[in-house]
């Protein structure tokens, strides 16, 4: 199993819609949870991060934590266009190695449709 | 202010051939982390540097990669006689003291080995 499982979709929505993304992990030792968005031939963009459990909201972007299900999502709410991109979930821990070291999802590969 | 960013943007290059790839981190930023992005394969971390402490290599997959920081800024990652196995996008991020989650990602190195 790998550390963190994130579907690779393509998903694909039309314009407006509610985004769901989801991530699981099996390390019950990260802490931190991060949200990247990379759109073709660039690099990864940080969205959002969360520490422990709980829900963040940023605009349209939520992220949520349940630790106890070791599982995180991210809500895009009014889809655009231009959120169309991958989307990579990221975690780490707090000591050692772990609390520099990001461990990635494959990343979710979503198409927001005019 | 300007981001991370790297050079070449793309590289191409004969197997068993050497490169240097380039990266210039945000300006104060004491952290700079190099990841691979192979195709299906995701994001894996290769090496971390922090201030003057001795880097952590133990993501460097063997010992044709290697990678220094001059004066605690740029960073040069150089693979030695390239396999075809090492075509990937070579990510650098950099963050202001060493946490995980606060890592911003340049553009990439386009690597292929032909």
């Amino acid at each position: 199993q790998k550390e963190v499982e994130q579907d690779p979709g393509p998903l694909s929505v039309p314009e407006g819609a509610i985004v769901s993304l989801n991530c699981t992990y099996s390390n019950s030792a990260f802490q931190y949870f991060m949200w990247y968005r990379q759109y073709s031939r660039k690099g990864p963009e940080l969205l959002m991060y969360t520490y422990s459990s709980g829900n963040k909201e940023d605009g349209r972007f939520t992220a949520q934590v349940d630790k106890s299900s070791k599982y995180i999502s991210l809500f895009i709410r009014d889809s655009q266009p231009s959120d169309s991109a991958t989307y990579l979930c990221a975690m780490s821990g707090t000591a050692g190695a772990g609390s520099y070291q990001l461990t990635f999802g494959k990343g979710t590969k979503l198409s927001v449709i005019p | 202010g300007a981001g991370v960013s790297q050079s070449p943007s793309n590289k191409v290059t004969e197997k068993g051939k050497d490169v240097e790839l380039r990266c210039d981190p945000i300006s104060g930023h004491t952290a700079l982390y190099w990841y691979r992005q192979s195709l299906g394969q995701g994001l894996e971390f290769l090496i971390y540097f922090q201030g003057n402490s001795a880097p952590d290599k133990s993501g460097l997959p063997s010992d044709r990669f290697s990678a220094e920081r001059t004066g605690g800024s740029v960073s040069t990652l150089t693979i030695q006689r390239t396999q075809q196995e090492d075509s990937a996008v070579y990510l650098c991020a950099s963050s202001l003291s060493g946490g995980a989650y606060e890592q911003y990602f340049g553009p990439g190195t386009r690597l292929t080995v032909t």
